[in-house]
């Protein structure tokens, strides 16, 4: 039974680069949601997929982000001109429909910005 | 999205039963989920709840009341393993997406 992958686990970049991280979702889930964790806090909603359509994003997405999820199966999540307040836990989540359906997350990629 | 509450941490002894609460706001509610996040893992699936009462599962319990905006998560017979920040989570919207409380985190002592 594989899991919600997402790499690479940890990233350490430097200020001003350009960070892309990976997630495949659970095979037969149609939904897909990318969170930010900060330390000591819940996740915060960024984005969401219903198979390759994106369909909602938070305010906390600026321009500097975007989202992809091209056949409707992995997603991959860009960060353009990193800050240092992006440093965060960036977790992916999936899902299939129904009200009652939980969301799977994956262990997360941890960005770093020096 | 919602206005979720919950204990910012909690301690309790091996053995012991423990119970940790979460209030929300009641407007556009959709059922409450309950997760257990090791540190540097994945939040993991643990209860939802969207009638009022108590569901239970194994050594874990989910209660919600919808009238008075309020759930609690119920660990029995606790394990060293149950150490873990636990986070409550409201879905909203179209996509419903997750809003989660700060987290409880639960220390068991030996």
């Amino acid at each position: 039974d594989t899991g919600v992958s997402q790499n690479p686990r940890h990233k350490i970049t430097k200020r001003g680069q350009n960070v892309t991280f990976r997630c495949d979702p659970i095979s037969e889930h149609n939904r897909l949601y990318w969170y930010r964790q900060t330390l000591g806090q819940g996740p915060e909603f960024l984005t969401y997929f219903q198979n390759e359509a994106q369909l909602e994003k938070s305010r906390l997405l600026s321009d500097r982000f975007s989202a992809e999820r091209p056949k409707g199966s992995f997603s991959t999540l860009e960060i353009q001109r990193t800050e240092q307040g992006d440093s965060a836990m960036y977790l992916c989540a999936s899902s299939t429909q129904g009200v009652s359906q939980p969301q799977h997350f994956g262990d997360g990629t941890r960005l770093s910005i020096l | 999205g919602q206005n979720i509450d919950q204990p910012t941490e909690m301690t309790a002894t091996e053995g012991a039963i423990v119970q940790i609460n979460c209030t929300y706001q009641t407007s556009g509610f959709n059922g409450l989920f309950w997760y257990q996040q090791h540190a540097g893992e994945a939040p993991t699936f643990l209860s939802y709840n969207v009638l009022d009462g108590l569901e239970e599962k194994g050594r874990f319990s989910s209660f919600l009341s919808r009238s008075k905006g309020y759930s609690y998560l119920l660990l029995k017979e606790l394990q060293m393993k149950d150490s873990a920040s636990y986070l409550c989570a409201g879905p909203s919207g179209s996509a419903r997406q997750l809003t989660f409380g700060s987290g409880t985190q639960l220390t068991v002592l030996p």
